[in-house]
């Protein structure tokens, strides 16, 4: 089944560190989201991507930076890790097109800087 | 700016109970609105939209333009629902959605 994977699923690091989060798809899709959950906060946009050679900043991304490798990769960094950014974060893909809307979620990455 | 709010954090309902959860918007223009659901252990996932008109899982949800609002109803809940709902939202010839903060709903057998 086509699918968004993310990896890793867990990761505990220090604060300081620099961190990549890395999340692939086989769903064909050209458009690439990266989101963070915090409890009581819903999901808050990071960055997206609606091609290889579009990078758009959402609503927080202040200490994060994106790669888009190819059309079926997009990972999120953490140039230096700070002990605020621990949450659960999630990347999403779309099609392209006015009628497609709906978001395909990966499993989500736990992370947690000490 | 657009807002997506969700008053209730927890909610708790008997099966067989009608559910209801709240979702109120914040938006100039003509916003489309969306449910999405992650279930115990599973991903986020859609649940149903606004421009669609369904019933899915027996859950319907009206866009009522002048209350602002997209609330999430079920005539009978089932243990199955029990899950986290999120509502969002996506501007007119935006490609962004904005979620609410969610509503964890728990169906008490």
């Amino acid at each position: 089944d086509a699918d968004v994977t993310q990896t890793p699923r867990n990761r505990i690091t220090k604060t300081g560190k620099r961190i990549m989060l890395e999340c692939s798809q086989t769903k064909g899709h050209d458009r690439m989201y990266w989101y963070r959950q915090d409890p009581g906060l819903g999901l808050q946009l990071i960055y997206y991507s609606f091609d290889v050679k579009d990078i758009n900043k959402g609503e927080i991304s202040d200490g994060y930076s994106v790669s888009r490798q190819a059309q079926a990769k997009f990972s999120l960094s953490l140039e230096s890790a700070i002990p605020n950014q621990t949450a659960l974060y999630f990347c999403a893909t779309s099609p392209s097109g006015t009628g497609s809307s709906e978001q395909f979620f990966g499993p989500g990455t736990r992370l947690t800087v000490l | 700016a657009q807002r997506v709010t969700q008053p209730e954090k927890l909610l708790s309902v008997f099966k067989g109970a009608p559910v209801e959860l709240k979702c109120n918007y914040s938006y100039s223009g003509s916003p489309e609105l969306f449910w999405y659901v992650q279930y115990s252990r599973q991903r986020l996932q859609l649940l149903l939209r606004h421009i669609s008109r369904e019933s899915i899982k027996g859950f319907t949800a009206d866009l009522n333009k002048g209350e602002t609002s997209f609330h999430l109803k079920k005539p009978f809940a089932q243990e199955e629902d029990s899950a986290m709902y999120y509502c969002a939202l996506r501007g007119t010839g935006a490609n962004n959605l904005f979620f609410g903060t969610g509503t964890r709903l728990t169906v008490i057998p």
